[in-house]
């Protein structure tokens, strides 16, 4: 069955970096495109970050971009969201989720998340 | 960016009973590309309904989606325990963009 799990959540300084990692299994990963979707504890969903099937397209929410890059490693069927000059409110479980099928953008499975909290 | 407003905040019903949850859009949807996820207590969301209408694979169908254009419904003919949770709407015409959120709780 599909599977994400998420890692490399924690705690970090506003301004610092974080790395988180996604590795998928169950399905033909480099045929799907990926995404990364964040909620703060408590409150809603927030779309953060595309990345096509085979690398060559992204897209990102206005809130992210130019600090976040979303990437793929095929061969190792792990999605990345490298995360820089963190802010307090980029404080929220992110999850990996995979789209419908290319293009569609929305999304039939998830990670259980990985928790990032930006505090001084 | 199209914004989604999902009403009510916080709808309080009993096991058997029928809900009705609105997501309204800002402008109208192409394709009426909607989706609707369930979102239970300290669980990730999972996708029901896709396509305004459409339901994911393995998803009850005591679960239905309808409308078009700005206005659009997700119906639970009758509600199970397991339903009480959270329910969120999501266009995926024009960029992505959520709603804000139905709670659908135990009277």
């Amino acid at each position: 069955q599909v599977q994400l799990v998420e890692s490399g959540g924690g705690v970090v300084q506003p301004g610092m970096s974080l790395r988180l990692s996604c590795a998928a299994s169950g399905f033909a990963f480099s045929t799907y495109g990926m995404h990364w979707v964040r909620q703060v504890p408590g409150k809603g969903l927030e779309w953060v970050a595309v990345l096509w099937y085979d690398g060559s397209g992204e897209n990102y929410a206005d809130s992210v971009k130019g600090r976040f890059t979303i990437s793929r490693d095929n061969s190792k069927k792990t999605l990345f969201l490298q995360m820089n000059s963190l802010r307090v409110e980029d404080t929220a479980v992110y999850y990996c989720a995979r789209d419908f099928y290319g293009g569609a953008n929305f999304f039939d499975s998830w990670g259980q998340g990985s928790l990032v909290i930006v505090s001084s | 960016e199209i914004v989604l407003t999902q009403s009510p905040g916080t709808l309080s019903l009993s096991p058997g009973e029928r809900a009705t949850l609105s997501c309204r859009a800002s402008q109208s949807l192409s394709s009426n590309s909607l989706a609707w996820y369930q979102q239970r207590r300290g669980q990730a969301p999972r996708l029901l309904i896709f396509g305004a209408s459409s339901r994911a694979t393995g998803i009850p169908d005591r679960f239905s989606g309808s409308g078009s254009g700005t206005d659009f419904t997700l119906t639970i003919s009758r509600l199970e325990p397991e339903d009480f949770a959270v329910y969120y709407c999501q266009q995926y015409g024009t960029s992505l963009t959520f709603g804000g959120g139905t709670k659908v709780e135990i009277k």
